[in-house]
């Protein structure tokens, strides 16, 4: 089936270092990827959708200059953390669309997560 | 939540009751997933049911929409300690956006 990877999966840095976050989709090709942030004991958040070859969809109230989309090939969606914060610590999910799936059907595939601590 | 609410946001049950769980959205949906999380772990998807679909079954779990309501519940049977997790509903109108999520406890 289809795999999404997600690294890292832990990751601790200091306030005011940039952290970056990659999303790969493992066997199928991907054109939207989606980011997704979550705190502890809530639900996940869309944060922003990610497009290849296109600038990434913002949800309201998430910062694009905080929270920097790449979305360069059709395999791998990377986001960065400019300048973390502590109320930056949370868990990050991506999701990857299967694009040859049908849009009817089941397309989505969740990379396993990263937990930020700002430090 | 960004799309809708579920009830209860936790629930305590014994093993071997039933569990279940109900979801609210907001928009028109292709499909609506359920997905369960361990805490602190990723996302597993446990069945979707697709926006013409009425009700579908999976092993002990069985899953309901009613689009005129915009709502669907989760059933799960004879649930087991190891069933203890939280549960998200996720609508996919072209992107995914999860309900808010109910904490299950089974207790042994």
């Amino acid at each position: 089936g289809a795999v999404v990877s997600q690294h890292p999966s832990r990751v601790i840095c200091k306030s005011g270092t940039s952290v970056k976050i990659e999303c790969r989709s493992l066997d199928f090709q991907a054109t939207t990827m989606f980011w997704y942030r979550q705190f502890p004991k809530k639900s996940l958040m869309l944060m922003a959708t990610s497009n290849e070859g296109s600038k990434a969809t913002y949800e309201q109230g998430v910062e694009k200059d905080k929270f920097l989309i790449n979305h360069a090939s059709l395999t791998l969606s990377t986001l960065t953390v400019t300048s973390a914060h502590p109320e930056d610590s949370s868990f990050y999910i991506c999701s990857a669309r299967d694009q040859g799936a049908p849009s009817s059907n089941y397309g989505y595939t969740f990379g396993s997560g990263t937990r930020l601590t700002v430090v | 939540s960004q799309q809708g609410e579920e009830d209860p946001q936790a629930l305590s049950i014994q093993e071997g009751e039933n569990a279940t769980m109900n979801c609210s959205y907001k928009t028109s949906i292709n499909n609506l997933q359920w997905y369960r999380q361990n805490s602190g772990r990723g996302l597993v998807h446990l069945i979707l049911i697709r926006s013409n679909e009425r009700e579908k079954h999976s092993g002990r779990l069985r899953v309901t929409l009613d689009t005129s309501k915009k709502s669907s519940s989760l059933l799960i049977t004879a649930s087991r300690a190891a069933d203890t997790a939280s549960y998200f509903c996720a609508t996919d109108a072209n992107d995914m956006r999860f309900g808010a999520g109910t904490r299950l406890t089974v207790k042994p």
